[in-house]
């Protein structure tokens, strides 16, 4: 059975630092593609970051960029996400997300959810 | 890159059909055809119901349908059961291995 679960989130205040991390079992996690998803108290979703199953591709949303870094640790079927300078914008429960691919493969679905990990810049 | 508008909520009653609408630009939902929805109950994180605009995950009932026509996606679902009470989000690829997510719709079983 899948399963994805999430640490490192946190109270932190503007202009901190903090390292979230995923680590996933019940499936090759070398063989698909990372995301982290997240979502403010009482708001919608936002995707934050990918990283191909390689590391060779990684984006991220224009809003984290500079700020944010994924990474991924194939070895330990890990996924990570540094966040420096934190806003208060950053506020919310940070989803780790299983790609049903990996990055330009023909199919797109963020298949499976980890149940986050909550974030608040204050 | 901007939300994708869904409206804030639809509803129906046991056994009738509802469908979900979501309107983007033709540089995410018109580009291709890499739209998929997601149901999200209270305190609970998203599942996939939907992905690649039409096609259904393993374990998602028939009764959950997607279709596109230029920069609109939609969901619907027909024979609406309580357990469907819940807040839906489309998400499309939106260029240079990018995502954005629809601003989310509840749907409410009367």
């Amino acid at each position: 059975e899948m399963e994805l679960v999430e640490s490192g989130g946190g109270l932190v205040q503007p202009g901190g630092c903090l390292r979230l991390s995923c680590v996933a079992s019940g499936f090759i996690f070398s063989g698909y593609a990372m995301h982290w998803v997240r979502q403010p108290p009482g708001k919608g979703l936002e995707w934050v970051s990918g990283i191909s199953w390689n590391s060779g591709r990684v984006v991220h949303a224009d809003s984290v960029k500079g700020r944010f870094t994924i990474s991924r640790d194939n070895t330990k079927s890990s996924l990570y996400l540094q966040m420096n300078g934190l806003r208060p914008e950053d506020t919310g429960l940070y989803y780790c997300v299983k790609d049903i691919g990996d990055y330009g493969d023909g199919r797109d679905a963020f298949e499976f959810w980890g149940q986050g990990t909550m974030v608040t810049v204050s | 890159q901007s939300a994708l508008t869904q409206p804030r909520s639809v509803s129906g009653s046991p056994g009738q059909s509802v469908t979900i609408s979501c309107t983007g630009t033709s540089s995410d939902v018109g580009a291709d055809d890499y739209v998929s929805w997601y149901q999200q109950h209270p305190g609970k994180a998203p599942k996939v119901m939907i992905y690649d605009v039409s096609k259904r995950p393993s374990g998602v009932p028939a009764r959950f349908s997607g279709s596109k026509s230029g920069n609109t996606a939609s969901l619907t679902i027909s024979g609406l059961q309580a357990e469907d009470e819940a807040d839906y989000y489309c998400c499309s690829d939106a260029g240079r291995y990018t995502y954005v997510f629809g601003t989310g719709t509840k749907v409410t079983v009367l």
